[in-house]
């Protein structure tokens, strides 16, 4: 079956790095999505990742090992705005978004 | 945890044509339902709030008479691209809203739209 498993919460505390980790299982993979959501707001696109490595993009960063099925997403420097829901979503090889529960980030001053 | 399923997940239609998108939440009854559509790596964009029982509410942009929303029951929410256009081709994503106590957004898998 497809699976995605990440934490349901996870706090931190200002200016300090944090790094939300997803693992996966899909029928086919065609890439990896993270998105950021605040309460009542449509999700926000953080980062693509189809092949194994490292992106980074700012304060954020996006890792990807398709071998072990396994992605984590790095914020640095955090900021009380980045206090919000993080998704995975790995796409199968129907092209379809298998969605995580998402991680709560909660971030302390 | 919750399920949200979409109908077709994959539909390639003729210019001129209707589409019909059903979007599903088959463990819970949701009270509200967003439609999104997605460019790529792109973040999503809403299209339009749907709630059980009354007309669904439209983003500035969307055309409401293009993008024909229908949330007949609480488990059920359709999304009927009229007349459609190559430039209609693109990504459909549905999410169901249980509101309460629960409080969580649960997205569908999407619905890849082709319009030749």
């Amino acid at each position: 079956g497809q699976n995605i498993d990440q934490p349901t919460e996870m706090t931190a505390t200002e200016g300090a790095i944090v790094q939300i980790n997803c693992t996966y299982q899909t029928s086919g993979f065609n890439g990896l999505f993270w998105y950021q959501q605040h309460a009542g707001e449509a999700p926000t696109f953080l980062s693509y990742n189809v092949l194994d490595g490292l992106e980074e993009k700012g304060r954020f960063s996006s890792f990807l090992s398709r071998s072990k099925g396994y992605s984590y997403l790095l914020l640095k420097e955090l900021q009380m705005k980045d206090s919000a829901s993080y998704l995975c979503a790995p796409m199968d090889s129907n092209y379809q978004l298998i969605w995580g529960a998402g991680t709560k980030l909660i971030i302390k001053p | 945890g919750a399920v949200v399923s979409q109908h077709p997940s994959r539909v390639i239609c003729k210019s001129g044509t209707s589409v019909k998108i059903e979007c599903r939440s088959l463990d819970f009854q949701a009270t509200t339902m967003f439609w999104y559509r997605q460019f790529p790596k792109q973040s999503l964009m809403l299209m339009a709030t749907s709630n059980e029982g009354s007309k669904a509410t439209y983003e500035q942009g969307v055309e409401k008479d293009k993008f024909l929303i229908n949330h007949a029951s609480l488990t059920l929410s359709t999304l009927t691209v009229t007349s459609a256009h190559p430039e209609d081709s693109s990504f459909y994503i549905c999410s169901a809203y249980t509101g309460g106590d629960a409080d969580t957004q649960y997205f569908g898998p999407g619905t890849r739209l082709t319009v030749l």
